[in-house]
């Protein structure tokens, strides 16, 4: 899961896995959450999101879980596959402002074949 | 529809020199945004805009500066390039309101020297 030090966390798993990345976020105020994927050398891709009304969001192969008693967000991938090699970021827009997001420092998820 | 289109991908500037990066968004989106992305670290926010003429600060927003003329762009300009602003830097824009994720340019990878 992610941290605040200055390594990134690290995940690996084999082809087919199931993997659960995991996120503190920071602002109890905050009451949005977004996962973002980025692949080397790209910019961020949007996976999923999820409203703080919610505790739980299903997407293609993806899931987000949200426990807004402890501030931890998570997601999901079923079946994981090479292509999910990336590093995952979460995302809180900060303290409820929907103009502006706040970044975890992200989890870089290696799937071996 | 090119989304968020980011100029140049990369750039070598010496101590001192000042230069923009450009930005473009084609969405019609209110929202846009600058980050900067440091190894082993999230994605800070520099400056963002919630419409054409109205910017503002970012967590870390010392050494740029920003303006919004349209919707359409918005440049980020370095006044005095120092070796701590060696990043790679990533525009997004967002539509206004509750629920939307930002989608994000590809980045400008900057070097200082």
């Amino acid at each position: 899961g992610e941290s605040v030090g200055l390594h990134l966390p690290t995940l690996s798993v084999q082809e087919g896995d199931n993997s659960i990345i995991n996120c503190a976020y920071s602002n109890s105020a905050s009451d949005y959450f977004i996962w973002y994927k980025q692949e080397s050398g790209k910019g961020p891709q949007f996976i999923i999101d999820i409203r703080s009304n919610m505790d739980k969001r299903q997407g293609q192969r993806v899931t987000v879980l949200l426990n807004k008693t402890v501030k931890h967000l998570s997601l999901q991938i079923a079946a994981t596959q090479p292509g999910d090699s990336a590093v995952y970021f979460c995302a809180e827009n900060s303290g409820g402002s929907n103009y502006k997001l706040t970044f975890g420092k992200g989890t870089l998820l290696t799937v071996n074949p | 529809n090119a989304g968020v289109t980011q100029t140049p991908k990369f750039q070598v500037l010496k101590t001192g020199q000042s230069m923009t990066l450009q930005c473009a968004q084609d969405m019609n989106h209110e929202y846009m945004s600058w980050y900067r992305q440091d190894p082993g670290m999230g994605l800070r926010l520099i400056h963002y805009s919630v419409g054409a003429g109205i910017t503002d600060q970012g967590e870390v927003p010392n050494g740029y500066n920003v303006s919004r003329s349209t919707t359409e762009d918005f440049p980020l300009r370095l006044l005095s390039a120092a070796p701590s602003q060696t990043s790679v830097y990533f525009c997004a824009s967002s539509p206004a309101g509750e629920g939307y994720g930002y989608t994000f340019g590809s980045g400008t990878r900057l070097t200082v020297v």
